[in-house]
């Protein structure tokens, strides 16, 4: 199965704009889905296909595809925006499973 | 609105069979629209994706695949997840959650809250 690589941690002053990335083979075919988890809390779905929010989530968060690398942008992050984000695919193999990238970790200063 | 819900025994013991139940209200698990799934989170550590099941279709983790068995009970709105042979390893908390599979996305909507399950002697 394919991977999906993000970088451990990424930190962003209160009020600024960041982006989270997720790279794979896997995301020249397909897109990725968001989800931000807090402490002891379950994952919460944030972005799904090109760039959907559900319902509830501010339209702070966005999402974008180039290439292998999907990215999540926060424009204007917010002190409860301080979580630990995940991405997810469809695996690169054309078999229907579900392969996630290893997290960030999210610190609004 | 729809909820899920694990529950299961939450210890034991290396080479036991772990069992848990996802309970779904709010929605019927016999929609055509969406997949049932199975994730997990070990202590301190990123999400991994156990298994999926709709109707009698299931695909599973190729790293766990002939420990896991996943199964259906649309009269009780129940899906249900079995692991073999446990280890510590296996220790984690055990998510199951609606999951909508397109051919170019797949996204998990609604989560349970979560349960956890401990492999110790």
């Amino acid at each position: 199965s394919s991977e999906l690589t993000q970088d451990p941690a990424v930190s962003v002053a209160l009020g600024q704009t960041v982006r989270i990335t997720c790279q794979g083979d896997s995301l020249r075919s397909y897109y990725a889905s968001w989800y931000q988890q807090k402490p002891g809390q379950a994952p919460v779905l944030v972005i799904y296909d090109k760039d959907n929010r559900p319902s509830g989530i501010p339209d702070r968060f966005s999402g974008s595809r180039s290439g292998n690398t999907a990215s999540l942008t926060i424009t204007g992050a917010q002190a409860e925006d301080e979580a630990d984000y995940y991405c997810n695919s469809r695996d690169s193999s054309g078999n229907p499973y579900v392969i996630f990238g290893g997290g960030t970790k999210l610190a609004v200063l | 609105q729809v909820q899920m819900q694990e529950s299961g025994p939450g210890l034991l013991r290396p080479s036991e069979t772990l069992s848990l139940t996802c309970t779904v209200s709010g929605g019927s698990i016999s929609s055509s629209t969406y997949y049932w799934a199975w994730i997990r989170q070990p202590p301190g550590k990123g999400l991994e994706w156990i298994g999926t099941i709709y109707y009698s279709d299931t695909y599973n983790n190729p790293s766990l695949k002939s420990r896991v068995t996943t199964s259906v009970d649309t009269s009780m709105n129940q899906f249900s997840l079995k692991l073999s042979s446990v280890t510590a390893a296996d220790t984690a908390v055990y998510y199951c959650a609606r999951l909508f599979m397109d051919y170019y996305y797949y996204y998990m909507d609604v989560w349970g809250k979560g349960t956890t399950v401990i492999v110790s002697s």
